[in-house]
């Protein structure tokens, strides 16, 4: 299996800050590449697909980019409802598998 | 918009059979590929297998001796069974839907539902 390893796994920011997360993948994953953002209780909704395409309806706040192994996801300009857990997935081969998560806490 | 809803006992005991069923509204269940994904309380997510409407299947090679998918396209539905339980399948248990054109891109996730093993 590929492993994906995010880094931090935790952070704290404030409203308003720019907030990098890393992900790595075990191997290459060419740029299939997705994020989701996940609230306590709550299902995951997907942020991003295939490294940098935004879901229809995910603000522009939210970037991405990457190929190969190492990928990051940005938000710039942090809002009271960006405060998750995010996560990456690598949906380039069989089993898909996901990072362990990066919450995302208020400072 | 397609919604997505779990359905089944919360609570199963060790060495028996999870049995869960997705019902999928707002949209066909044809021509995607239809996931379960599980996430023990506290921990991240782990793709279980997903069923294509034809019925063909694909799992986790971790938890493939375990595993079955099965599909009922005239009730739009589909289902899961994990035989053999241990607490270490407590978890909660989502469906998902794979993007058109691939089939590890989830766009829609159902609420989730937990599932407790334990005597």
């Amino acid at each position: 299996d590929i492993q994906m390893t995010q880094s931090p796994s935790s952070l704290s920011a404030s409203v308003g800050d720019r907030v990098t997360i890393t992900c790595r993948a075990s191997q290459s994953i060419s740029t299939y590449l997705n994020w989701y953002q996940q609230k306590p209780g709550k299902d995951p909704k997907v942020l991003i697909y295939t490294t940098s395409s935004l879901q229809s309806g995910v603000p522009s706040r939210f970037s991405a980019s990457g190929s190969g192994t190492d990928f990051t996801l940005t938000i710039s300009g942090l809002q009271p409802e960006d405060f998750a857990t995010y996560y990456c997935q690598q949906s380039y081969t069989t089993p898909p598998t996901f990072g362990q998560g990066t919450k995302v806490e208020i400072k | 918009q397609v919604q997505l809803q779990e359905s089944g006992p919360g609570l199963v005991k060790p060495s028996e059979t999870l049995s869960l069923t997705c019902s999928v509204s707002g949209g066909s269940i044809g021509a995607y590929y239809w996931s379960w994904v599980r996430q023990p309380p506290g921990k991240g997510l782990e793709w279980i297998g997903y069923i294509y409407y034809t019925g063909s299947t694909r799992y986790n090679p971790s938890l493939k001796s375990r595993v079955t998918m099965s599909v009922d396209t005239t009730k739009n539905q589909f289902s899961l069974n994990l035989n053999s339980v241990t607490a270490a399948d407590t978890a909660v248990y989502y469906c998902s839907r794979g993007k058109s054109g691939s089939m590890y891109n989830f766009d829609s996730w159902g609420l989730g539902t937990l599932v407790t093993v334990s005597s």
